[in-house]
C-alpha cells in the first residue's frame, strides 16, 4: 500500500534555530500534500496545503513566514519551522493522497518538535 | 463555518461491553474518514466512507454514515483491551481538505 514517509521523527532544538521537516511519498505521486499540527491532548489543525510546483495555501492564522514550505518534486514536501520558539513546540503530520488507491489519505509517521 | 463534533471526548468502557462514537458535522459532504492515534503515534487509517448509507466493517469496529443527518458513528462490539486509542473523525468538506473532529479517548477497562 501507499506509503508516506515523515523525517525525523522527533527534534530538540534550541529557541531561535529553525528546523526542517520533510515528507516523502515513497510509491506514488502527490501533487498535493498537507500539513497539519497537532497539541498535546487535541484534535489535528490543518496548516497549509502544499502543492508542487508552486506556493503553499496556508490556513487563516498561520504564519506563512514562520512556516516555510516547499514542494520541490512530486514526492517531497518540506516544512521549515524558522525561528522556533517554545509555542512551536508540537506534533507535526503530513498526509498525501495517493490517486490510485482511491480516497484514501495517508499519513507520515509525524513529528515531534520540542523548543527549548 | 465548517465544523465536526465529536461525542464522547471521553470514554471508560469494560472489556466486553458494547458502545457508540458519535460525530456529527456542520454542512454536507458525502466523504467522511475514521481515524485511530496511539499515544505519540501517527493516524491510522480506519474506514472511507463515501456515500449515504455507507457501512463499512473491520473486526469489532463498524462506521457508518448517514449524510442526511450529516452523522457518522462509530460503533464498538465486545470491547477488547487492544481497542484503547483516540480515534478521530474527518470531514471533506469539498475542497480535499479535512476538518478533524474533537477526538474521543477511549480507554477499554479489562
Amino acid at each position: 500500500g501507499a506509503v508516506v514517509s515523515q523525517h525525523p521523527s522527533w527534534v530538540i532544538c534550541k529557541s531561535g534555530t529553525s528546523v526542517k521537516i520533510e515528507c516523502r511519498s515513497l510509491d506514488f505521486q502527490a501533487t498535493t500534500m498537507f500539513w497539519y499540527r497537532q497539541f498535546p491532548k487535541q484534535s489535528l489543525m490543518l496548516m497549509a496545503t502544499s502543492n508542487e510546483g508552486s506556493k503553499a495555501t496556508y490556513e487563516q492564522g498561520v504564519e506563512k513566514d514562520k512556516f516555510l514550505i516547499n514542494h520541490a518534486s512530486l514526492t517531497l514536501s518540506t516544512l521549515t519551522v524558522t525561528s522556533a520558539h517554545p509555542e512551536d513546540s508540537s506534533f507535526y503530520i503530513c498526509s498525501a493522497r495517493d490517486g490510485s488507491s482511491g480516497e484514501k489519505l495517508f499519513f507520515g509517521s509525524g513529528t515531534q518538535l520540542s523548543v527549548l | 463555518e465548517l465544523k465536526v463534533e465529536q461525542n464522547p471526548l471521553f470514554l471508560s468502557m469494560q472489556e466486553g461491553k458494547n458502545y457508540t462514537i458519535y460525530c456529527n458535522y456542520s454542512t454536507t459532504s458525502d466523504r467522511l474518514y475514521w481515524y485511530r492515534q496511539d499515544p505519540g503515534k501517527s493516524l491510522e487509517s480506519l474506514f472511507v466512507l463515501l456515500s449515504n448509507g455507507a457501512v463499512k466493517q473491520e473486526g469489532r469496529l463498524m462506521a457508518s454514515l448517514d449524510t442526511k443527518a450529516r452523522l457518522s458513528t462509530l460503533h464498538i462490539t465486545a470491547a477488547v483491551h487492544d481497542l484503547s486509542a483516540t480515534y478521530f473523525c474527518a470531514v471533506d468538506f469539498g475542497n480535499e481538505k479535512l476538518t478533524f473532529g474533537t477526538g474521543t479517548r477511549l480507554t477499554i477497562i479489562p
